[in-house]
């Protein structure tokens, strides 16, 4: 039964690139939420998703981010034209359902240079 | 607006002793807390959760308190292992908008000592 997966594991991007983060859900899961956190800090809510639909993108900085979990495939978080302060690891979870335990993938720790 | 908050950025104890992490919350309506651990270069894993209406929950050497008159919770590990070397975050996850979305406090850092 496998976890949530997330790649790549580490990618490293220069400034003004795009940057492109997948995370397959548990088997079963149709709730996935993307996390950002930077050195030394907690995690911060980013977006909320179910399949097709974006439910919550309040902690999702208004430009050059964008989220996806489409009706076939990996949930995308996207963010363009990167700068430094992207630099963090990026953490998917995935749910069964509103508010339930959600569980989380390895995460990928981007490096923008 | 609504915080979860952990007491000490830091907690060291000897191999073999009990641990405690404390949190504190700010939002009353919130009924349902969690702990994660999250050990380096890893994503948080799942521990163990208390809803409300349990004033205390038991898991394998793990015990969470809820004292919802302070709005303190805390989270107790018997004969602390040097595997339990770990960054520990208690997470609200009803927040503000019913969402789901997780609030986490800072993390508590927790050292074991041989």
């Amino acid at each position: 039964n496998a976890g949530v997966m997330q790649n790549p594991r580490h990618l490293v991007r220069r400034r003004g690139q795009e940057a492109r983060l997948r995370c397959s859900p548990m088997k079963g899961h149709s709730h996935v939420y993307w996390y950002r956190q930077l050195p030394e800090e907690g995690l911060k809510f980013m977006v909320y998703l179910q399949k097709e639909n974006i439910i919550d993108e309040s902690g999702m900085p208004k430009e050059r981010f964008s989220a996806e979990f489409p009706k076939e495939g990996p949930s995308i978080l996207r963010i363009q034209q990167v700068v430094r302060g992207d630099s963090a690891a990026y953490f998917c979870a995935s749910g069964r359902g509103f508010q339930e335990t959600q569980y989380f993938g390895p995460g990928t720790r981007l490096l923008v240079l | 607006g609504e915080s979860v908050g952990l007491h000490l950025p830091t907690l060291s104890v000897q191999e073999g002793d009990n641990s405690i992490i404390n949190c504190a919350y700010s939002n009353s309506a919130s009924d349902y807390f969690i702990w994660y651990k999250q050990e380096s270069g890893k994503g948080p894993q799942f521990i163990i959760d208390i809803r409300s209406n349990m004033d205390k929950r038991q898991g394998q050497r793990v015990t969470v308190l809820l004292n919802k008159t302070v709005k303190h919770l805390s989270l107790q590990i018997a004969a602390t292992q040097p595997g339990d070397s770990a960054v520990y975050f208690c997470a609200d996850p009803h927040g503000s908008s019913n969402t789901g979305k997780l609030i986490f406090g800072q993390g508590t850092t927790l050292q074991v000592k041989p």
